[in-house]
């Protein structure tokens, strides 16, 4: 089983700044690696798929980047509707298809 | 558009079992494999249980195999999840998700999930 390890656990940061969530994966899952973000009482919502392909309706301070075993999202300037807990998941050959524990952006 | 609608959970104690439903409409369910992955109580995302679009594949994770099982009925557009042997771990909310690769059942070719229900809670309690 593939293991994904996400950091920062917690980043607290300000509305207007620039931020870079990070992914590590155990071994390589080449480009498929795809973010979340989870808001309190709602289901996922598909950010990035492909390491770096935005998905429909996914504003443009949305980027991701990487392949193999390092991935980063990077949201350019933070809104206040992005505060949030972002996962990142694997997709790699065969299942599972497993997530990384998470990172939530808290406002500073 | 795309909508994912799950049902069945509630209570259960601990050993007996549950099945999950999910009603799937708006884009051609019988092309499309479908995830299910559940969320502990203020926990993270843990992948659960996938099925390829005709039903051939199944494939789950280690702490629910030989526990659970994904089954679909593309004639009723809906996709399934019979859960036994319960136990207090399992409590969390179930969402099925449909999975973004068409006519794929096979390692390599799956796209993750690009869509999801709302879920639905399955609590494990004598």
């Amino acid at each position: 089983e593939i293991v994904m390890t996400q950091s920062p656990a917690t980043l607290s940061v300000s509305p207007g700044e620039r931020v870079t969530l990070s992914c590590r994966a155990s071994e390589s899952v080449n480009f498929n690696l795809a973010w979340f973000q989870q808001k309190p009482g709602q289901p996922p919502r598909l950010l990035i798929y492909g390491a770096f392909s935005r998905a429909t309706g996914i504003p443009a301070r949305f980027s991701g980047s990487g392949s193999g075993t390092e991935f980063t999202l990077t949201i350019s300037s933070l809104q206040s509707e992005d505060f949030a807990v972002y996962f990142c998941q694997h997709y790699n050959n065969w299942p599972p298809y497993t997530f990384g524990q998470g990172t939530k952006l808290e406002i500073k | 558009q795309v909508q994912l609608v799950e049902s069945g959970g509630g209570v259960v104690q601990p050993g007996r079992s549950l099945r999950l439903s999910c009603a799937a409409s708006g884009f051609s369910f019988s092309a499309y494999g479908v995830h299910w992955v559940r969320q502990a109580p203020g926990k993270g995302l843990e992948w659960v249980a996938l099925i390829s679009y005709d039903g051939s594949n199944k494939h789950y994770a280690d702490s629910v195999k030989g526990r659970f099982t994904i089954s679909r009925d593309n004639s009723k557009n809906t996709l399934y999840l019979q859960m036994n042997s319960l136990r207090p771990e399992d409590t969390a909310v179930y969402y099925c998700a449909k999975d973004k690769s068409r006519f794929c059942s096979g390692g390599g070719c799956y796209g993750g999930e690009d869509y999801w229900g709302q879920g639905t809670l399955v609590t494990v309690s004598s």
